[in-house]
């Protein structure tokens, strides 16, 4: 089945501790996201992957780093989690050709940061 | 990328067509119409895209207007299933890896 998986699903984690969301697609997509969504502030792209080793900021790329050293993982890293990162992540991946299809999303990751 | 407007909410009766309209004044001849949706707290789905041509897949029909500046998306028979957020996304097609999503429409499909 044609999907994007995200790890973990939950996460609770403490200030300053280094977390890694990992994503990964079996759709062999160029294309990968990471978006964050907040109550009131709606969907925003933090970072975005053309194809490996070539990534480009979202809007909201603050305190996030990413590294696409394979086609098919996107991994999230935060370095020093603050609560302001208290948020519901989804991992995205899409096709470069022209008709393509948009973005398939991941079942997303919820994390607290306290 | 073009902004776009929708409306903020929409009721809809189940069974009937569900309108949704999608404003995108400032869009350029680069630039597909994409609508996504968001059940709750699911991650967004893809519905439909288009050019300038109208579209139609299993899921809805895209109508797009001849001066590319607004378009509207219907859902042909709304079920409670179709209750979800629904987002109007231009994209142009030299950056497709940015995809900025707006505030969408909340659709509400009642019994």
């Amino acid at each position: 089945e044609a999907q994007v998986t995200q790890n973990p699903r939950y996460l609770i984690t403490v200030t300053g501790k280094k977390l890694t969301v990992t994503c990964s697609q079996n759709m062999n997509h160029e294309y990968m996201s990471w978006y964050r969504q907040d109550p009131g502030l709606g969907l925003r792209q933090i970072y975005y992957s053309m194809n490996v080793e070539v990534t480009d900021k979202g809007d909201v790329p603050e305190g996030y780093k990413v590294s696409r050293k394979e086609k098919r993982n996107f991994p999230l890293i935060l370095e020093s989690p603050s609560p302001n990162q208290t948020s519901l992540y989804f991992c995205a991946s899409s096709s470069s050709t022209q008709d393509n299809y948009g973005y398939t999303f991941g079942s997303g990751t919820r994390l607290t940061v306290v | 990328d073009a902004k776009t407007t929708q409306p903020t909410s929409m009721d809809c009766a189940e069974g009937r067509a569900a309108n949704l309209p999608c404003n995108h004044s400032t869009i350029s001849g680069n630039e597909y119409v994409y609508w996504y949706r968001q059940i709750h707290s699911q991650g967004p789905q893809y519905i439909i895209h288009g050019l300038k041509n109208n579209e139609t897949n299993e899921m809805a029909s895209l109508i797009i207007t001849e001066d590319r500046k607004s378009s509207t998306l219907i859902l042909p028979h709304a079920t409670l299933r179709d209750t979800a957020v629904y987002y109007c996304i231009v994209r142009a097609a030299d950056s497709w890896g940015k995809l900025q999503f707006g505030a969408g429409t909340q659709v509400v499909v009642t019994p």
